[in-house]
């Protein structure tokens, strides 16, 4: 089975801050990676597709990188309505594992 | 609008069965893959199982395996996954969720709201 390792797991930033999550797997899965939005008591949101594909819907503050086996997840300008966990998953095979999730604390 | 609504979460003794539903609306259901994630109470996501949309391939995550079964009705829009022998462990939040591959990369764009599953005696 694929593993994502998701760092770091919790992070506290300022509105305005550039925030970085990253997402490694423990082996090669080209693009197909997802990133997910996920805010208390609500189901997970998809924000970014194929690695880097931003979802219709979010917002373009939100950017993905990454090949293989490295990925992250970039907040340009972090907002108050952007504390959430943050969750990737890979779709290249079965099982579609998920990281553990980061959670975004705001200042 | 497209929308997915999850039933059948209570609380189970261990040991014991229950069967979840997942309706879907707003979209031709029978075109996509479905798939059962769940979480555990401050826990992360897991995916649970997987179902093409002609129901021609099916998976499950080890943890489950043997004792989840995974289906689906496209004639009734819905999605169903009965769970036998239930564990502690089993206890979270059961989320049905859409595979969307339509513009080449795949995500899981649409979920239910969840519906919470305890095992407890």
């Amino acid at each position: 089975d694929i593993q994502l390792t998701q760092s770091p797991s919790f992070l506290s930033a300022s509105v305005g801050d550039r925030v970085t999550i990253t997402c490694r797997a423990s082996q090669g899965i080209s693009s197909d990676l997802a990133w997910y939005q996920q805010k208390p008591g609500k189901a997970p949101k998809v924000l970014i597709s194929a690695a880097s594909t931003l979802q219709s819907g979010a917002s373009s503050r939100f950017s993905g990188s990454g090949s293989g086996t490295e990925f992250s997840l970039t907040i340009s300008s972090l907002q108050p309505e952007d504390y959430a966990t943050y969750h990737c998953q890979q779709l290249n095979s079965f099982p579609f594992t998920f990281g553990g999730g980061t959670k975004v604390e705001i200042k | 609008e497209e929308q997915l609504v999850e039933s059948g979460g209570g609380l189970v003794q261990p040991g014991g069965s229950l069967r979840l539903s997942c309706a879907a609306s707003g979209f031709t259901f029978s075109s996509y893959c479905m798939n059962w994630v769940r979480q555990a109470p401050g826990k992360g996501l897991e995916w649970v199982s997987y179902i093409s949309n002609t129901l021609t391939s099916i998976h499950y995550a080890d943890s489950v395996k043997g004792r989840f079964t995974i289906s689906r009705d496209n004639a009734r829009n819905s999605l169903y996954l009965q769970m036998n022998s239930l564990r502690a462990e089993d206890t979270a939040v059961y989320y049905c969720a859409r595979r969307n591959c339509d513009d080449g990369p795949c995500s899981f764009d649409n979920w239910g709201q969840g519906t919470l599953v305890t095992v407890s005696s």
